[in-house]
């Protein structure tokens, strides 16, 4: 069984543009969070999706915004990069409302 | 706040020598999971225990819940140098949505 497909693996981005990543979680499951870990904050939540609808959202400003496809794929998008946005963005797809999260790879993202 | 919080913060142990981790966290939990963090990478999911359920067993790891005194440790015998990564507890406090909630972690070494 596939595991939890985060793309791309690495990014560069300038200040003030944005940014697009996905996530593909693993066959059958429906409900994909997102994290954002930062040496400083460590692992924050940033939202959660199930059956394309948002359900949690973590305490981050309106740039951080994400959706869920039909076949439970995701994205999260970051407008008006900023610095601090530098991270590493891990996404984590699960089965039920309590079970196991399984995390993907990440996508390690760098603002310039 | 009501991540979980491990202790301790950073562990250095020999080879072949047993490593414990412990976990304590605030309010009434679904669950609880373990996770390691090798260096920049994703979040590999060790164990989930339920919150009705004492201990756990996967291979070399073994994990204890403690619902009255809300904590939950993680031990590794007889570790190898590849269990050298950081440590996570996530407790799972999820409702109606699912969210998952880090602390810092515990960075295990081990020396071979």
């Amino acid at each position: 069984k596939a595991g939890v497909t985060q793309t791309p693996r690495y990014l560069i981005k300038t200040r003030g543009q944005q940014v697009t990543l996905s996530c593909s979680p693993i066959s059958g499951h429906r409900s994909v969070s997102w994290y954002q870990q930062t040496p400083g904050q460590g692992l924050q939540f940033l939202f959660e999706y199930f059956s394309e609808t948002q359900r949690n959202k973590g305490n981050f400003p309106g740039r951080f915004s994400g959706r869920q496809f039909s076949n439970s794929r995701s994205e999260m998008n970051v407008s008006t990069l900023e610095l601090g946005d530098s991270a590493l963005y891990l996404c984590a797809s699960s089965f039920g409302q309590y079970a196991e999260a399984f995390f993907g790879q990440g996508t390690r993202l760098t603002v310039v | 706040s009501q991540q979980g919080e491990e202790d301790p913060q950073a562990l250095s142990i020999q080879e072949g020598e047993n490593a414990t981790m412990n976990c304590s966290y605030k309010t009434s939990i679904n669950n609880l999971q373990w996770y390691r963090q090798n260096s920049g990478r994703g979040l590999v999911h060790l164990i989930l225990i339920r919150s009705n359920e004492r201990e756990k067993h996967s291979g070399r790891l073994r994990v204890t819940l403690d619902t009255s005194k809300k904590s939950s440790s993680l031990l590794i015998t007889a570790s190898r140098a590849a269990d050298t990564a950081s440590y996570f507890c996530a407790p799972d406090y999820s409702g109606s949505a699912r969210q998952l909630t880090f602390g810092s972690g515990t960075q295990l070494t081990v020396l071979p």
